[in-house]
């Protein structure tokens, strides 16, 4: 069964700097996407990055990037010059059979100003 | 715009009592699901839907039931609630291709006393 891992339930940082939250995965998938989403207060779930796994180069969406490394099945989610806006839990998900997406326990990002 | 919407934000019902949460989309996407969000678990898969009339337990899908009559609409059922259904419910749905993001509801926060 494929297992999602986020190892850190709680993260701050300072208003501008950089914070990378941690994930790794394990799925049976032989081609696959994996996902960031964040959820603020609001509770409303937003896709933040995806990367597809065939793909060697890290994704890149503005201040967020990944660091995806497919041997050691990680894959990190770095949020630069971050923004009191950022402060959210984040999710990292990876697809399972039969179209399923399986979810980690989440990491609460605080900024501070 | 896409849109996923779950009939409530909020909801509060008595021990015992059956209850429906309502999830529609208007993507025409074949895969829906239901999630429970609790602290420290992350979001754990209840049941899915991958057609009309078609479902797949989850993870957790003891004390629920699911019925998808039609495309756009999947209803998460508890038969008799209990104290400890309380929690956050969300919806998602999906296109049937394999590694396609899912989009959210913006969740039903649900409290059985």
């Amino acid at each position: 069964a494929q297992t999602v891992t986020q190892s850190q339930p709680e993260m701050s940082v300072q208003e501008a700097e950089t914070v990378t939250l941690s994930c790794t995965y394990d799925t049976s998938e032989s081609d696959y996407y994996l996902f960031w989403y964040k959820q603020p207060p609001s509770r409303q779930m937003i896709l933040v990055i995806r990367q597809e796994a065939y793909k060697q180069q890290n994704a890149t969406e503005n201040r967020f990037s990944v660091n995806f490394q497919k041997a050691a099945k990680s894959f990190s989610l770095k949020i630069s010059d971050s923004q009191l806006g950022d402060a959210a839990m984040y999710f990292c998900a990876c697809p399972g059979t039969g179209n399923q997406f399986y979810f980690g326990t989440g990491t609460s990002l605080t900024v501070i100003p | 715009d896409v849109k996923v919407t779950q009939s409530s934000r909020y909801l509060v019902k008595r021990t015992g009592e059956k209850v429906f949460l309502e999830c529609v989309q208007d993507m025409d996407h074949e895969n829906m699901f239901w999630y429970r969000q609790d602290p420290g678990l992350g979001l754990r898969l209840i049941y899915f839907s991958y057609d009309v009339k078609m479902k797949e337990k989850g993870d957790i899908p003891e004390g629920y039931s699911v019925s998808r009559e039609k495309k756009e609409r999947f209803s998460l059922i508890l038969e008799s609630a209990s104290t400890n259904q309380t929690s956050m419910y969300l919806c998602a749905s999906s296109l049937r291709q394999v590694n396609t993001e899912a989009f959210f509801g913006q969740g039903t926060r649900l409290t059985v006393v």
